[in-house]
């Protein structure tokens, strides 16, 4: 089991660059999250998934973008990068309701917009 | 809406002293609790969880929690410091069946001393 798996580790863009975060689990979780963290404001939810083909969004959404066409993978789109955008991106995924709660995270990606 | 407190952003202990982090939360719903621990440079690994059975709950490394309905408080010790523990720990909440959204609060970075 590879777990939660996201790539890449490092990115560097400029300004209005668009990419996209890739995230893979392979435990066969229906709930799959996607967190920012920030110095001082602890891992704040942008978007979630709670199975393919359904997501919503979480605290602070603008500027990214999410679909989920398998239970495998969750990618998050930045459409036009800002320098406000720069963080440590983690990925999360968990079982539905009924099963165990705890969301097993990523390693994290560490994105700089310059 | 759903909150996290915790009170300062960095605890000093000796090694072999106790380890003492609080997290207080705000709920609207008897909440899931979850203490995550981050080493440098690494994604979150869950020490603990409180889920609506014991109050009392015992993870890894030798933490436990306890959950008080009445102070609306779940705190992290660890009766004897280790160096290993120095790390970034954080207390995050969650609705029953809402595993997929968590609320994390800002993190306390534990330094140990010689």
């Amino acid at each position: 089991n590879a777990g939660v798996t996201q790539t890449p580790k490092f990115q560097v863009l400029k300004t209005g660059q668009s990419m996209t975060l890739q995230c893979a689990q392979d435990m066969n979780h229906e709930y799959m999250s996607w967190y920012r963290q920030d110095p001082g404001m602890g891992l704040r939810l942008i978007h979630y998934s709670v199975g393919a083909g359904i997501t919503d969004q979480g605290e602070v959404p603008n500027g990214y973008n999410v679909s989920r066409s398998t239970t495998e993978d969750f990618p998050l789109r930045l459409l036009s990068a800002a320098p406000s955008q720069t963080s440590v991106y983690f990925c999360a995924s968990s079982y539905g309701p009924g099963r165990t709660y705890e969301q097993y995270f990523g390693p994290g990606t560490r994105l700089t917009v310059t | 809406a759903q909150s996290v407190t915790q009170l300062g952003s960095h605890v000093s202990v000796s090694e072999g002293a106790l380890v003492l982090l609080r997290c207080n939360y705000s709920s609207s719903v008897p909440p899931y609790l979850f203490w995550y621990v981050q080493y440098p440079n690494q994604g979150l690994q869950l020490l603990l969880k409180y889920t609506s059975a014991a109050t009392l709950v015992k993870g890894i490394n030798g933490f436990e929690a306890e959950f008080k309905k009445s102070e609306t408080s779940f705190h992290l010790t660890k009766p004897s410091a280790h160096m290993s523990d120095a790390a970034e720990y954080f207390c995050a909440v969650s609705d029953p069946g809402a595993n997929s959204k968590l609320t994390f609060g800002k993190g306390i970075t534990l330094s140990v001393r010689p």
